[in-house]
């Protein structure tokens, strides 16, 4: 069963341009994680948010999450070309259940 | 330089036979995770372990089989009995530690390994 469902499926941007990306999710969560993949990679962790927290900062990544609505987003500012990738969230409650992802694709 | 490897990163299968994805990792986590992507997909969970001998069954383990005989590693065979085996196997591994997936650790990921069939 799909716990966390990323929206939109696809994104094309600009260098210098922000994406954002959003993830619903069903159920209470302990936490919800973001990863990045490479064409062809594994996945890379960037940001983890506890679900008594609003928003989380990482360089030029930020998360927020709104247990309300039980949504995150995730905000690249100033998008490089090196961002381009998929993107997924992972929500935490009994088991970790990944979303099917958002595929970013930056354009120099 | 720690990490998670994954050999081989291609890997064919013919009808009938079964297959070893080789993951061996040197974080010293306890915890570790096979998973498979499809296209358009997300990730799904085939098996866990969080100990030395001892590892659980995921949403998907059928067709499926692994052991944990050392902390580093997590081999997983994928026998002919999975009949749909083509996908992107990814393992990973976190400090997980009293209730798994309650865990604030993130996953590392190795880089994957690719199956098709022949």
């Amino acid at each position: 069963s799909q716990q966390g469902e990323e929206d939109p499926q696809a994104l094309s941007i600009q260098e210098g341009e922000n994406a954002t990306m959003n993830c619903s999710y069903k159920t209470s969560i302990n936490n919800l994680q973001w990863y990045r993949q490479n064409s062809g990679r594994g996945l890379v962790h960037l940001i983890l948010i506890r679900s008594n927290e609003r928003e989380k900062h990482s360089g030029r990544l930020r998360v927020t999450l709104d247990t309300s609505k039980k949504s995150s987003s995730l905000l690249i500012t100033a998008s490089r070309a090196a961002d381009t990738a998929s993107y997924f969230c992972a929500t935490v409650t009994d088991k970790l259940i990944f979303g099917t992802g958002t595929r970013l694709q930056v354009f120099p | 330089d720690g990490g998670i490897t994954q050999s081989p990163k291609y890997l064919f299968r013919k009808e009938g036979q079964n297959v070893t994805l080789s993951c061996e990792q040197n974080l010293n986590h306890d915890a570790m995770y096979w998973y498979r992507q499809d296209p358009g997909q997300g990730l799904r969970l085939i098996y866990y372990s969080q100990i030395v001998n001892d590892f659980q069954k995921g949403d998907i383990a059928e067709g499926y089989s692994v052991s944990r005989e050392k902390k580093e590693s997590f081999p997983l065979t994928v026998t002919s009995a999975q009949k749909n085996p083509t996908a992107f196997y990814l393992c990973a591994s976190n400090e997980a530690t009293g209730e798994v997936f309650r865990s604030n650790q993130p996953q590392h990921f190795g880089d994957g390994t690719r199956l098709s069939i022949l």
